[in-house]
């Protein structure tokens, strides 16, 4: 039973090319993240929404764009990949907008 | 600008020692918690802790917050191969939902 899921686990792909990576939850959350961790395994906050409400949108390049149908997903597209994109991506989720927050196993960007 | 400095960046101790990580700011949070992440998982929360000078005990995790909520400590006692993987900080600023993490310490306890 899988709180936070994401798929998929690794993608690879080329310089320029449009990708998207999906989140799920079934916690019952109403909030949900979008985090990337760098090589240095530094994470760092992308995106929140709230009940389907973007309320949190960090310095990210518009190339990426979150997409929240529905409170227990949360999307992310990632238009004209380069090279500085290769991370993992990770989804959370919380109750609220508080600070406890469960996160899905990740998803392993490598833009070749 | 890093606001949540960790320290040590790496510690490789053997197994039965006693470890401390340290977690830094010159910022005030409203609350910290300490993750745990292991190698290709997501980072699963270990503890919260939200009153300065407050401590709090998880077997032989010992977490402590600091008095002007702008420090934290994670003390390990008799470490065991288990604890191994990468240690985050994470604090909330007052009025802030955002999560800042720290710089993160990765632990190898030797057998």
């Amino acid at each position: 039973d899988t709180a936070v899921s994401q798929t998929p686990k690794y993608l690879v792909t080329q310089m320029g090319n449009d990708k998207s990576i999906k989140c799920e939850q079934n916690l019952g959350h109403d909030t949900m993240y979008w985090y990337k961790q760098d090589s240095k395994k530094f994470l760092k906050i992308m995106f929140s929404y709230n009940n389907k409400e973007l309320i949190i949108n960090e310095t990210v390049p518009n190339r990426f764009s979150p997409k929240s149908p529905d409170k227990a997903h949360l999307n992310l597209h990632i238009n004209s990949l380069e090279l500085g994109d290769s991370a993992v991506y990770f989804c959370a989720s919380s109750q609220g907008r508080g600070v406890v927050q469960y996160f899905g196993p990740g998803t392993r960007l490598t833009v070749t | 600008t890093q606001l949540l400095e960790q320290s040590p960046q790496f510690l490789s101790i053997q197994e039965g020692e006693n470890l401390t990580v340290y977690c830094n700011s010159s910022s005030v949070f409203s609350s910290l918690q300490w993750y745990r992440q292991e190698p290709g998982e997501g980072p699963v929360l270990l503890v919260t802790v939200v009153t300065g000078g407050e401590v709090k005990k998880l077997k032989r995790l010992t977490f402590q917050f600091g008095d002007a909520r702008k420090d934290s400590s994670l003390h390990i006692t008799a470490a065991q191969p288990g604890d191994t993987g990468l240690y985050l900080c994470a604090g909330a600023r007052f009025g802030n939902e955002k999560l800042t993490f720290g710089t993160g310490t990765r632990l190898t306890i030797i057998p």
